[in-house]
């Protein structure tokens, strides 16, 4: 089975300084990671994907994201938060053995000014 | 650029009423899919489908319907609507299984079954 988790419900960081928003998941085959992002009233738009290769993967308005193997990981990243970053953030996985998507709860993150 | 369209984008229905929620994507992709978005529950895929007059079920199919005779359109269908099936709706397509490629994702319809 393929699962993935968003421990947080909710992010809160201050418009400047980093954020992260975290993911786990779970396979028993080689993951494909995703992150998509969702503003208010819209569907969801794609930010970044590890496939294979370099651990840290660089995606959309200056997100990245980290793959960890070992702790089974793929944590988004950006090093200055935007107000306009305010969203609904969501992981997904799918599992080498799989042909659909996993999606987590989503985490709301929400930048102050 | 349209991308993936869905129609109608709010729509009441009265229990046991039927109707169809219409996708079309204009990218020539061949998989296509349906989503079901509960608040603090993530997306739940319905239906999917991995190319015309092929489609393949979900993970919450019961009470939904879907055909795919053209590689542009993918309608869900809704018989015997009830309470339950009161969410936002959302149709995705991808070049190559998800896997291997993002999905684009259309609008939304937000569906309320009273």
């Amino acid at each position: 089975a393929q699962s993935v988790a968003q421990p947080e419900d909710q992010v809160n960081v201050a418009e400047g300084n980093p954020l992260t928003v975290k993911c786990t998941y779970s396979v028993s085959g080689n993951p494909y990671l995703f992150w998509y992002v969702q503003y208010p009233n819209r569907g969801l738009q794609f930010l970044l994907k590890y496939i294979t290769g370099d651990n840290l993967v660089k995606g959309s308005y200056g997100f990245e994201a980290e793959f960890n193997k070992s702790q089974t990981s793929f944590h988004l990243k950006k090093p200055s938060a935007l107000v306009s970053d305010s969203a609904l953030y969501f992981c997904a996985v799918k599992d080498s053995g799989y042909s659909t998507l996993t999606f987590g709860k989503g985490t709301m993150l929400l930048v102050s000014p | 650029n349209a991308g993936v369209t869905q129609t109608p984008k709010f729509r009441i229905l009265k229990i046991g009423q039927s109707m169809t929620l219409q996708c079309t994507q204009d990218m020539n992709h061949n998989y296509m899919y349906w989503y079901r978005q509960d608040p603090g529950m993530g997306l739940k895929l319905i239906y999917y489908s991995v190319g015309a007059g092929i489609t393949d079920k979900g993970e919450v199919p019961n009470g939904y319907n879907v055909s795919r005779s053209t590689t542009e359109d993918f309608p869900l269908r809704l018989e015997l609507a009830a309470p339950s099936q009161t969410s936002v709706y959302f149709c995705a397509s991808s070049a190559l299984g998800q896997g291997g490629a993002e999905a684009f994702f259309g609008q939304g319809t937000r569906l309320t079954v009273v």
